[in-house]
């Protein structure tokens, strides 16, 4: 099936550090969503872009919509133990009733305190 | 959160058994979703629904069925339970946005 390029696969960092993870497509799209997973649990949504060039944030989360509308890309400032967890992207391809996500194989978050 | 409940939570049967996971949502959501979740696969759809007796084949619909009699409930069958379908089962709902939101899953185990 369709995927996402989402990168790194994984991350190691010091507390405080800041974090950059991104994901690409070849295809164009029309949402693109990040989500947060923790051990488990089901994901969590934590920001939406639905416009290109748009930048939206959610406390120390930072996220863009790719002006291509192929990328996006998801900063987290300051990182903190509880930032620790898989990070997936998804994007949207409307087409009539489908609604469905293609979605990234997520990036790993480790934090070191 | 969306109000989403999956049952049961956790469940161990043995090859060749029928199998039925429950999705119950209270938001109303016309979209509802079954995924599996695997290592190194990320989040696959199973089938999905885009309203009351409306579904429709995702990307790993071998060996499941669906049905969604209300906006509710959302049942996912394995008609005959194989070792491959050992997995993570995540149920979520959407309202047509994109935007899909998680419940809290079922680790099936098929020996």
């Amino acid at each position: 099936g369709q995927q996402l390029n989402q990168s790194p696969q994984s991350m190691f960092i010091q507390e405080g550090e800041d974090v950059s993870m991104n994901c690409t497509s070849s295809s164009i799209f029309n949402t693109w969503l990040w989500y947060k997973q923790d051990p488990g649990e089901g994901p969590v949504l934590l920001i939406a872009l639905y416009k290109a060039g748009e930048l939206t944030s959610n406390g120390r989360l930072t996220a863009q919509f790719g002006i291509t509308r192929k990328d996006s890309f998801l900063n987290i400032s300051a990182s903190i133990p509880s930032d620790v967890g898989i990070y997936f992207c998804a994007g949207l391809l409307n087409a009539g009733n489908n609604r469905k996500l293609i979605w990234g194989l997520g990036t790993s978050l480790a934090v070191n305190p | 959160d969306a109000g989403i409940t999956q049952s049961p939570r956790h469940k161990v049967t043995e090859t060749g058994t029928p199998v039925t996971l429950r999705c119950h949502q209270t938001e109303n959501h016309r979209y509802m979703y079954w995924y599996r979740q695997d290592p190194g696969h990320g989040l696959r759809l199973i089938h999905y629904s885009y309203g009351v007796k409306d579904t429709d084949k995702g990307e790993v619909s071998d060996g499941y069925s669906v049905s969604r009699s209300k906006t509710e409930d959302f049942l996912l069958t394995l008609e005959s339970a194989t070792s491959s379908q050992t997995s993570v089962y995540f149920c979520a709902t959407g309202t047509g946005t994109g935007e899909q939101y998680f419940g809290p899953g079922t680790r099936l185990t098929v020996t």
